[in-house]
């Protein structure tokens, strides 16, 4: 049972134009999100987070949002750059701060320069 | 962000044996996790490193299989033992401390069973 899914396995977004992934949860235990990002031979690397409080967090070029009643959580990142290819997680968890993550299956951004 | 080291970066093993990944991180944490991430899929959490007592275990995983030591509160070793060709996955620890908002990834261990 997947409890943490994001339903497109793959992205193709042209250079400065809006990434927008896309992240749904089933478990209404969920209270704390994260976003993390992937390059290949590298472990993940934490991008930004929001608490079910909240419906948006912004840091830079990158926000998030979340709709609870929905279970859905999106992760914006305006202006896309090069360097913003990888493969991103989103994740959930109980409660903030250490409790476990349920990781969803990821997605692979691709930046056409 | 606590900074995290894993050995071996990488292995290739022959089935029945049995490879240890070692974690250093270079403060003290209070937690330290232990994740998998078999080919193509999400990362799933083994079990949570508990220093000075038994690590605790995720459905699906047992100590048998994986045992788990955390000495002190800067490192963890886990251990896949009598490793088949479905544990070839990329086993990643990650840290963090109660209070704090997200948990910080080493760089994984990318482990091949022929």
């Amino acid at each position: 049972d997947q409890q943490v899914k994001q339903n497109s396995p793959s992205l193709s977004v042209q250079e400065g134009r809006i990434s927008i992934l896309n992240c749904d949860y089933t478990n209404s235990m969920f209270d704390y999100f994260l976003w993390y990002k992937k390059y290949p031979a590298e472990g993940p690397t934490f991008l930004i987070s929001i608490s079910s409080i909240k419906d948006k967090n912004e840091d830079g070029r990158f926000t998030v949002f979340l709709n609870k009643s929905a279970k859905h959580l999106s992760l914006h990142i305006v202006p896309s750059q090069p360097g913003d290819s990888a493969v991103y997680f989103c994740a959930a968890t109980p409660g903030v701060g250490n409790e476990k993550l349920t990781f969803g299956t990821g997605t692979r951004l691709t930046i056409i320069p | 962000s606590a900074v995290i080291s894993q050995k071996p970066s990488r292995d290739i093993c022959q089935r029945g044996t049995s490879l240890t990944i070692q974690c250093q991180v270079d403060s003290q944490v209070t937690m330290m996790f232990w994740y998998r991430q078999q080919p193509g899929q999400s990362l799933t959490l083994i079990a949570t490193a508990n220093q000075g007592s038994e690590a605790t275990y995720e459905s699906g995983f047992v100590i048998d299989k994986f045992p788990i030591s955390r000495p002190n509160l800067t490192f963890s070793t886990l251990t896949v033992s009598n490793m088949s060709p479905e544990d070839s996955s990329i086993y990643l620890c990650s840290v963090g401390d109660r209070g704090s908002d997200t948990q910080y990834f080493g760089p994984g261990t990318r482990l091949t069973v022929l």
